[in-house]
């Protein structure tokens, strides 16, 4: 079973700071997923991606496989952005289906 | 278009009872996922559905757990005799293809707003 490890648990920033979350895993993968889970459980997908690096608004995320690394980074962040980003991969081969979710790491934005 | 629903998004259960948890995909979303979030983790995956068929329910934490999706849309998560550890939220997600084998894992799984389960 592959580990999914984030970092940190918990991030507390100022209102237009550059936020990094990390994501970890140990065994190879076809695709890492990052979400955002607000208050009341609902959960959005940000980004899937098997390669490079990825763009959306403030939002940026890239990976390393050969390093297994994932990161997670918010330009300019908003007291918006408060909200708990998860790390998620489908493991390469048979049951590849299944989502394997990090913790979580619970961000706070402070205006 | 409307996401995944949930219902019902609260429930609160004695110890014992039988609960059933809904879940509406996005129409014509051929997968279906459950997985189970206990409080201060990230969800764990329970079971997946290929249209009608219950193709893997390895993630099922016991026999009291079932679930099923009959017509290939609207399915339903049932939990017999509740006990406490069963309290969590219950996440269901589509995607609008079918996932199953090498290479499958690359489609966006759509999430609806969860379940919060309370046993007493």
């Amino acid at each position: 079973k592959n580990e999914v490890e984030q970092s940190p648990q918990n991030l507390t920033a100022q209102e237009g700071e550059f936020i990094t979350i990390n994501c970890s895993y140990s065994v190879g993968i076809s695709a890492l997923h990052w979400l955002q889970q607000h208050p009341g459980g609902g959960i959005v997908s940000l980004f899937m991606l098997s390669s490079g690096k990825k763009k959306h608004g403030r939002l940026i995320a890239t990976i390393n496989i050969q390093e297994k690394h994932s990161s997670l980074h918010i330009t300019a962040s908003h007291p918006r952005d408060s909200a708990v980003y998860i790390c998620a991969v489908t493991n390469s081969g048979a049951g590849s289906y299944q989502l394997t979710f990090g913790k979580g790491t619970k961000l706070s934005v402070i205006p | 278009g409307a996401g995944v629903s949930q219902s019902p998004r609260y429930k609160v259960a004695k110890r014992g009872q039988d609960v059933a948890l809904r879940c509406d995909p996005i129409s014509g979303h051929v997968s279906l996922f459950w997985y189970q979030q206990a409080l201060g983790q990230g969800p764990e995956f329970l079971t997946y559905f290929q249209n009608e068929a219950q193709l893997d329910k390895s993630g099922l934490p016991s026999d009291r757990f079932f679930a099923e999706r009959p017509e290939g849309s609207v399915s339903t998560l049932k939990i017999q005799r509740t006990q406490q550890e069963d309290s969590a939220v219950y996440l269901c997600a589509s995607s609008p293809s079918w996932l199953a084998g090498y290479g499958g894992g690359t489609d966006t799984q759509y999430f609806g707003p969860g379940t919060r389960l309370t046993v007493l």
